[in-house]
């Protein structure tokens, strides 16, 4: 596999289930990242992590967890969800965390909260 | 509060024609400006990038105009193709990592 994966690419679930997205990045970069993209709006930053250690949290609900074990893998865990949280979960990464870096991205997660 | 803002959110072209997406920024530390274009189920991939010390940037059939008096940017798609039917996202950033990311224009070109 090349370039990044991103699993599952659909889930629907119920405002008190408990799930998992997974993201792997097969480009040997050390800087990952979580994106929200939503129907018509510019796409929205959740978290950042650079060399597994996070930088960036954009004042994301608690709902919303992250966890980067190494540098090549990165989860987002969800429980408790709002209908408002369905939107396509993006991952991406880049070399370094520079803005100039091209960033690559996942084909994404579409998330649909009942 | 958006921090660029891109027009039109949709634009209907035939096949040959130009196609062009206006974004405007405010922050005037920004200085690198990406564009991303998105296909169905897929995610967004750069597509051209450029530095407010050129006016323009050319790659193939797509050109950045920058005018960085105004703050503002474009993308123009000659010879559009329908394979170029594709979201089109404009993005800015300023010496760090983050993007700000524009709302998006899909872009239909008729064969």
């Amino acid at each position: 596999e090349t370039g990044v994966t991103q699993t599952p690419r659909h889930l629907v679930m119920g405002m008190t289930n408990k799930k998992s997205l997974k993201c792997e990045q097969h480009l040997g970069h050390n800087a990952m990242y979580w994106y929200k993209q939503s129907a018509k709006k510019p796409l929205e930053l959740m978290f950042v992590y650079n060399f597994k250690e996070q930088t960036e949290n954009n004042s994301v609900p608690s709902r919303f967890s992250p966890e980067c074990p190494n540098s090549s893998h990165l989860f987002l865990h969800l429980h408790t969800l709002q209908p408002e949280d369905s939107a396509l979960y993006l991952c991406a990464s880049s070399q370094e965390l520079l803005a100039t870096d091209t960033q690559y991205f996942g084909p994404g997660t579409r998330l649909t909260v009942l | 509060q958006q921090q660029v803002k891109q027009s039109p959110q949709s634009l209907i072209v035939q096949k040959g024609g130009i196609s062009i997406i206006n974004c405007a920024y405010e922050n005037t530390a920004f200085d690198y400006f990406p564009w991303y274009q998105q296909f169905p189920g897929k995610g967004p991939a750069l597509l051209i990038a450029i530095r407010p010390d050129v006016s323009e940037k050319k790659e193939g059939r797509f050109t950045i105009s920058f005018n960085k008096s105004a703050k503002q940017f474009s993308l123009h798609i000659m010879d559009s193709q329908p394979g170029d039917s594709a979201t089109y996202f404009c993005a800015a950033s300023s010496n760090d990592y983050k993007l700000s990311f524009g709302a998006g224009t899909t872009v239909t070109v008729r064969a």
